[in-house]
């Protein structure tokens, strides 16, 4: 049973532009929500986070914004560039011991 | 201040073999969770062990697998009599304190077993 799902496997955004990669969850009892970014041969590796009672947390060039009552999260990616390629995976907790991970979403960021 | 550290990276096996995975946390870190990555899928957590435990084997398959986490040296993740469909990657990820009290895990690289 997929608890998080991100139902675009792949997404192109030109250079510059603004990237969307979206996720959703069936669990309401998810408490934190995580975005990795995951690059080929290598581990996943944290990129930003929110709690559940927050409705956006920004960093940088990442925002993240969830809106629970749709159990809906996106990671905005604002100016999108070339080294932004990787595959992102939405991540998300309970009180217990694990993650647990969507599918991915490879995002192509085209020079 | 070096990562999590898998060996090997890569880990090539017959059927009916057996495969070691190792797994070193961050320095300062006592908790370890194995998650494996099938091919287009996304990681599903296997088991949580810390020095000596485990804590939580909820995602473990029932037969064939095991893990531990001595008191010294790696945690080790064995599959034993491997099948083609153990062809996956196996990420090992770490945290300071258990998940529930804290917000983040760090991986590691993963090891890729290919089981011909």
């Amino acid at each position: 049973d997929q608890q998080v799902k991100q139902n675009s496997p792949s997404l192109s955004v030109q250079e510059g532009r603004i990237s969307i990669l979206n996720c959703d969850y069936t669990n309401s009892m998810f408490d934190y929500f995580l975005w990795y970014k995951k690059y080929p041969a290598e581990g996943p590796t944290f990129l930003i986070s929110i709690s559940s009672i927050k409705d956006k947390n920004e960093d940088g060039r990442f925002t993240v914004f969830l809106n629970k009552s749709a159990k809906h999260l996106s990671l905005h990616i604002v100016p999108s560039q070339p080294g932004d390629s990787a595959v992102y995976f939405c991540a998300a907790k309970t009180g217990a011991n694990n993650l647990f991970f969507g599918t991915g979403t490879r995002l192509t960021v085209i020079p | 201040n070096a990562g999590v550290m898998q060996n090997p990276r890569h880990l090539v096996r017959r059927r009916g073999q057996e495969a070691r995975l190792r797994c070193s946390p961050m320095k300062g870190h006592s908790h370890v969770y194995w998650y494996r990555q099938l091919p287009e899928e996304g990681l599903k957590f296997m088991v949580y062990l810390q020095k000596e435990n485990i804590i939580d084997e909820s995602g473990m398959p029932k037969e064939r697998f095991s893990a531990e986490f001595p008191k010294e040296g790696p945690s080790i993740l064995r599959i034993q009599q491997v099948v083609r469909g153990d062809s996956a990657a196996y990420f090992c990820a770490s945290s300071p304190v258990r998940l529930a009290d804290y917000n983040e895990q760090f991986f590691g690289p993963g090891t890729r077993l290919t089981v011909l």
